[in-house]
């Protein structure tokens, strides 16, 4: 079964606030773990990534922060825009040998951004 | 975009006809793939390809084939369509030497009745 998944399938914030996305994860085996985005009627779109020995990466407005510990990802962003309404999924990534990475994607989070 | 478009982008088929849906690139990418995406499930990997005639299973291949004759081409085939198979098919390709940052066609609506 899918080991990686979601804890709330939406979220609704206001324009300006900053937004955290949370994931959990059962597979410790993970190379990566990756945050898309997809806006309605697209594919999902690469926002960042995070190596699995790392606890943060931050991008422009965007923040990963990964918790081995209790095997939790998040995603902040940071003043929230309506640009930003999408789902959002976590995805992990793994090797499967020769140069193959195989990666798989949580359900899903819907953001709405309330003006 | 990747250069990456998909055909059909809507389909309506009936149940035991067979379907074949397109992914063309432009841009010589090695890796290709091919997902699936049903409510409540997100993306779920197909089949995937890592070069011309090497292609591989993923996590929900039963009913699905595949062939790359080209490298520009990555052929999904339905040999006999079910209702289960009704879903939005996306395509994707991996950028060179960005193992997490697949780049994603814009979807085939495939409905079999």
């Amino acid at each position: 079964g899918e080991s990686v998944g979601l804890h709330l399938p939406t979220l609704s914030v206001q324009e300006g606030d900053n937004s955290i996305i949370n994931c959990a994860y059962s597979n410790s085996a993970s190379d990566y773990f990756i945050w898309y985005k997809q806006e309605s009627g697209k594919g999902p779109q690469f926002i960042i990534d995070i190596r699995s020995n790392m606890d943060k990466r931050q991008g422009q407005r965007v923040t990963v922060l990964l918790n081995k510990t209790v095997k939790h990802l998040s995603l902040q962003i940071a003043a929230t825009q309506p640009g930003d309404s999408a789902v959002y999924f976590c995805a992990e990534n793994k090797f499967s040998g020769g140069s193959n990475y195989k990666l798989t994607f949580g359900k899903g989070t819907l953001l709405t951004v309330n003006p | 975009d990747a250069g990456i478009t998909q055909s059909p982008r809507h389909k309506v088929t009936e149940t035991g006809t067979p379907v074949t849906l397109r992914c063309h690139q432009t841009e010589n990418h090695r890796y290709m793939y091919w997902y699936r995406q049903d409510p409540g499930h997100g993306l779920r990997l197909i089949h995937y390809s890592y070069g011309v005639k090497d292609t591989d299973k993923g996590e929900v291949s039963d009913g699905y084939s595949v062939s790359r004759s080209k490298t520009e081409d990555f052929l999904l085939t339905l040999e006999s369509a079910t209702s289960s198979q009704t879903s939005v098919y996306f395509c994707a390709i991996q950028l060179a030497g960005k193992v997490n940052e697949q780049f994603f066609g814009p979807g085939t609506r495939l409905t079999v009745l």
